[in-house]
């Protein structure tokens, strides 16, 4: 069945550092893509998506793109901030969202 | 805020006790999806109604239930509770059924019910 794989966590930064967080899926169609992030204590916001190969998601900074010939959707950060610490989650779309295993992300001053 | 609304926030209960999640979509969506997050498993997709109807079923335990109503609030029944139910309820929720080409849309979540079993 579709899955989404992404890196472990915690990932550890200092303020200003560039971000990538991996992630890989296995899909039979062409699913969605999308990052959704947990800041603590709250719910799932959706971050960025993307709907077909070689589109860009973008938002406060952050980006990823579909790549087909790779299967991967990483996401990427020029420069992180403080507020930035939470978990974010890879999923694909095949009707209900499947997700990924999480990555915590940790940035210090 | 997303517009999906669960309760209540928080949960203390029982053993073999018997509990009911609440969720509420945003406007018009006709989706609500039901999931599970604990340290363990991660995000585990319980289960998707659609205008009332059930669409699609994950790793939803035979002591849980839920169902989707005309108003298209739906409501998630946990029963014979363990100690391994303890775990975050999120509801989620989006405009279609989200299968078929061009038609993969995003969900978007509620603020979760915190389920705890003694």
């Amino acid at each position: 069945g579709n899955s989404v794989t992404q890196m472990e966590g915690p990932v550890t930064l200092s303020e200003e550092a560039f971000l990538t967080i991996n992630c890989t899926y296995t899909a039979t169609g062409y699913p969605s893509l999308f990052w959704y992030v947990q800041y603590p204590g709250e719910g799932l916001q959706l971050l960025l998506k993307a709907t077909k190969a070689d589109d860009k998601g973008s938002n406060k900074g952050f980006e990823a793109t579909y790549r087909k010939e790779t299967t991967s959707f990483h996401l990427e950060k020029g420069s992180v901030q403080v507020s930035d610490s939470a978990v974010y989650f890879c999923a694909l779309s095949e009707g209900k969202l499947i997700f990924g295993t999480g990555t915590r992300l940790q940035v210090f001053p | 805020d997303s517009g999906v609304t669960q309760t209540p926030k928080h949960l203390i209960t029982a053993t073999g006790q018997r509990v009911t999640l609440r969720c509420s979509p945003r406007s018009g969506d006709l989706s609500v999806y039901w999931y599970q997050q604990s340290l363990d498993q991660g995000l585990q997709f319980l289960i998707q109604y659609y205008n009332g109807e059930e669409r699609a079923k994950g790793n939803i335990l035979e002591r849980f239930s839920a169902q989707q109503f005309p108003d298209l609030h739906s409501e998630l029944n946990l029963s014979s509770l363990e100690l391994g139910d303890s775990a975050l309820y999120f509801c989620a929720s989006s405009p279609n059924h989200g299968q078929g080409q061009g038609i993969n849309t995003e969900a978007f979540f509620g603020q979760g019910t915190r389920l705890t079993v003694v």
